[in-house]
C-alpha cells in the first residue's frame, strides 16, 4: 500500500522560513493536499492541488511536488502558525485516500 | 458556505457500537462525497470510509472493513457512521469531511469532530 513519510517535527524562529516535506513513491505524478490543524480544532485545507491555495490563505503557504518529495513551505512564519500538519494523496485506482503522519510544527 | 455539523459527544461499553451523524447545509448533498477520518488521542489522520450519496456507494478503508458501515440520507441532507465492535482503541475524535467532487480526492470541507470515548 502507498506510504506518506513527513517528519515528525520542525522548529523554526519567528519571520524564517519553514519547510515541511512529504515523501511516498513518484509522489509528483499525484496531486497533493496539505492541511493544518490547531490544538482542539478540525483540520483546514491550507494548499490544494499541489500549490494552489484556498481564498483566505495567506500567501506565506505555498507547495512544490516533484519527483518523491512534496514539499510545504510556510514563509515569515508567525506563531499563529504553529500547528501540526497533514499531506494528503488519493489513490485513484483504489478511490482510497492516504494520510501523512503528520508534522508538528514549532515555532521558538 | 458549506457548513457540517456532528451530533456531539458519545460514551460507549466496549463490544458496543457508535452512530454518528453529520448534517451538511450549502451546494447539493448528493452531488458531494462525504468522508470519515479517526484521531485517537495525539495521533494522526485515518480515513475510515467514503460514502457518495449521488451514487449510493461506499468505500471503506481495509483496516475497518466489516466494522464501519457509512451512509447517507439523501432527504435530510445527513451521513452517517456506525462504527461496532468497540474497543478502547477506538477511544478518538471522529470527523465528517465533504468533498470537492464524488470523490474523497481533497477533504475540502470538515465537521467540528466527535469525541467517542470507549470505556467500561
Amino acid at each position: 500500500s502507498y506510504v506518506l513519510t513527513q517528519p515528525p517535527s520542525v522548529s523554526v524562529a519567528p519571520g524564517q522560513t519553514a519547510r515541511i516535506s512529504c515523501g511516498g513513491n513518484n509522489i509528483g505524478d499525484k496531486p497533493v493536499h496539505w492541511y493544518q490543524q490547531k490544538p482542539g480544532q478540525a483540520p483546514v485545507v491550507v494548499v490544494y492541488d499541489d500549490s494552489d491555495r484556498p481564498s483566505g490563505i495567506p500567501e506565506r503557504f505555498s507547495g512544490s511536488n516533484s519527483g518523491n518529495t512534496a514539499t510545504l513551505t510556510i514563509s515569515r512564519v508567525e506563531a499563529g502558525d504553529e500547528a501540526d500538519y497533514y499531506c494528503q494523496v488519493w489513490i485513484h485506482y483504489s478511490d482510497h485516500p492516504i494520510f501523512g503522519g503528520g508534522t508538528k510544527l514549532t515555532v521558538l | 458556505q458549506v457548513q457540517l455539523v456532528q451530533s456531539g459527544a458519545e460514551v460507549k461499553k466496549p463490544g458496543s457500537s457508535v452512530r454518528v451523524s453529520c448534517k451538511a447545509s450549502g451546494g447539493t448533498f448528493s452531488n458531494y462525497a462525504i468522508g470519515w477520518v479517526r484521531q485517537a488521542p495525539g495521533q494522526g489522520l485515518e480515513w475510515m470510509g467514503t460514502i457518495t450519496p449521488i451514487f449510493n456507494k461506499a468505500n471503506y478503508a481495509q483496516k475497518f472493513q466489516g466494522r464501519v458501515t457509512v451512509i447517507a440520507d439523501e432527504s435530510t441532507g445527513t451521513a452517517y457512521m456506525e462504527l461496532s465492535s468497540l474497543r478502547s482503541e477506538d477511544t478518538a475524535v471522529f470527523y465528517c469531511a465533504r468533498g470537492r467532487d464524488t470523490s474523497m480526492a481533497l477533504f475540502e470541507h470538515w465537521g467540528q469532530g466527535t469525541l467517542v470515548t470507549v470505556s467500561s
